[in-house]
């Protein structure tokens, strides 16, 4: 079956420094993946999306990079603000187009 | 206007009874989808619905009846609720699927405890 794994459950950064979270999945045959953002209490949210013949995709402080080689993809955040405090979620696309599978998710905490 | 709104927004009700958490989406959206995140976080989808016709159906105890009477609302009724329905459970939208570059919506949550 399909998998998604995150690397770090809980991710504690300073503010202003960049944050790096990780992805992992194992469906070579996903060609769409996007990054959702959780604040407590609350829906998620997109923030960027990539397609498979993308290596990289930058938005408003953040970037997306694949690795299809290895099934990992990663979002980074530039200067990282106390509302950026959330989890994170990737889902990669999965075997049906009406399915997203979403990842463990990671916990960001930023530190005044 | 919220695009995606779901209700109640907490639910506590006991072991054996019937609930019903209902969704509309104002966004003009052909598919609709119902998630369940459990306490660990972890987001796993239930049912997704492409212009009111099932497309998705996770292998959920029959419990959980969906239902959709227009492109616009999609509600989730439960029966007979276990200790182990406990969630918060996410209603969502798309244009077509997501694997077409469109984005999913989520809802705000309605967190079902049962007693």
């Amino acid at each position: 079956g399909e998998s998604v794994g995150l690397h770090l459950p809980t991710l504690s950064v300073q503010e202003g420094d960049n944050s790096i979270i990780n992805c992992a999945y194992s469906n070579s045959a996903s060609d769409y993946f996007i990054w959702y953002k959780q604040e407590s209490g609350k829906g998620p949210q997109f923030i960027i999306d990539i397609r498979s013949n993308m290596d990289k995709r930058q938005g408003q402080r953040v970037t997306v990079l694949l690795n299809k080689t290895v099934k990992h993809l990663s979002l980074q955040i530039a200067a990282t603000q106390p509302g950026d405090s959330a989890v994170y979620f990737c889902a990669p696309g999965g075997d049906s187009s009406y399915k997203l599978i979403f990842g463990s998710g990671t916990r960001l905490l930023v530190r005044p | 206007d919220t695009a995606v709104s779901q209700t109640p927004k907490y639910l506590v009700t006991q072991m054996g009874n019937d609930k019903s958490i209902k969704c509309e989406q104002n966004l003009g959206h052909d598919t609709m989808y119902w998630y369940k995140q459990d306490s660990k976080k972890f987001l796993k989808i239930m049912f997704s619905y492409n212009n009111k016709e099932l497309i998705i159906n996770e292998t959920v105890p029959n419990r959980f009846s969906p239902k959709s009477p227009d492109k616009a609302h999609l509600n989730l009724h439960i029966n007979s609720l276990e200790l182990g329905d406990s969630a918060v459970y996410f209603c969502a939208s798309s244009q077509e699927g997501q694997n077409s570059g469109n984005t999913i919506y989520f809802g705000e949550g309605s967190w079902l405890t049962v007693v």
